[in-house]
């Protein structure tokens, strides 16, 4: 079975701090892994893909096959980053698989 | 439209009525979800539709609770006998399941609220 897990429900940073969300996954295959953000009053969106290999508003995410884990991480947080994030696991040609979500706020 | 679209945006119901809710995917979507967001809570899995595949259902809290998808396209979330427990967001999604790159795309989401 497929299973996101996201330790933190809720987690609270200091402006210019380093932040990290923990995104752990349990598959046995090769998933494909994202993060979704939703700032307030917005919809849920795209941030990033690890195939993408790609630093979004400064934000990066690594695959770590070894501890199956794909944490998201910024070294500096800005208030602008306060929103809800999920990780989410995808079998190539089937479902996307949400974790229940972090709520990050950036305090100034 | 470019998005995916829910309507009603919000709706106020009382206990005991029924409710549908409806999701527009992206044109070309094969798959559609619907999940459920309550009030400080994150994503709670409902229902996911693939082409003509039996749905899968596991996430779907109680018999009170169907989910439709016609045409491969439109699908509409029905609530029976709602009970104020039932107040939330639904969000619906769609992707396109069988390319390299796939993402899914959500819709704003219909706030229900039970009265």
């Amino acid at each position: 079975a497929q299973r996101v897990t996201q330790p933190e429900k809720l987690l609270s940073v200091f402006k210019g701090a380093p932040v990290e969300l923990k995104c752990n996954y349990s598959y046995s295959g090769s998933p494909e892994l994202f993060w979704y953000v939703q700032y307030s009053r917005q919809r849920l969106q795209l941030l990033l893909r690890h195939i993408s290999r790609e630093s979004i508003k400064g934000f990066t995410a690594d695959l770590n096959k070894g501890e199956t884990s794909f944490h998201l991480k910024k070294p500096f947080a800005q208030e602008e980053d306060s929103a809800m994030y999920y990780c989410a696991l995808v079998r190539k040609g089937n479902q996307f698989y949400f974790g229940t979500g972090t709520s990050l706020t950036v305090i100034p | 439209g470019a998005g995916v679209s829910q309507s009603p945006s919000n709706k106020v119901t009382e206990k005991g009525k029924d409710v549908e809710l409806r999701c527009d995917p992206i044109s070309g979507h094969t798959a559609l979800y619907w999940y459920r967001q309550s009030l400080g809570q994150g994503l709670e899995f409902l229902i996911y539709f693939q082409g003509n595949s039996a749905p899968d259902k596991s996430g779907l809290p109680s018999d009170r609770f169907s989910a439709e998808r016609t045409g491969g396209s439109v699908s509409t979330l029905t609530i029976q006998r709602t009970q104020q427990e039932d107040s939330a967001v639904y969000l619906c999604a769609s992707s396109p399941t069988v390319t390299l790159n796939t993402e899914a795309f959500f819709g704003q989401g219909t706030r229900l609220t039970v009265v």
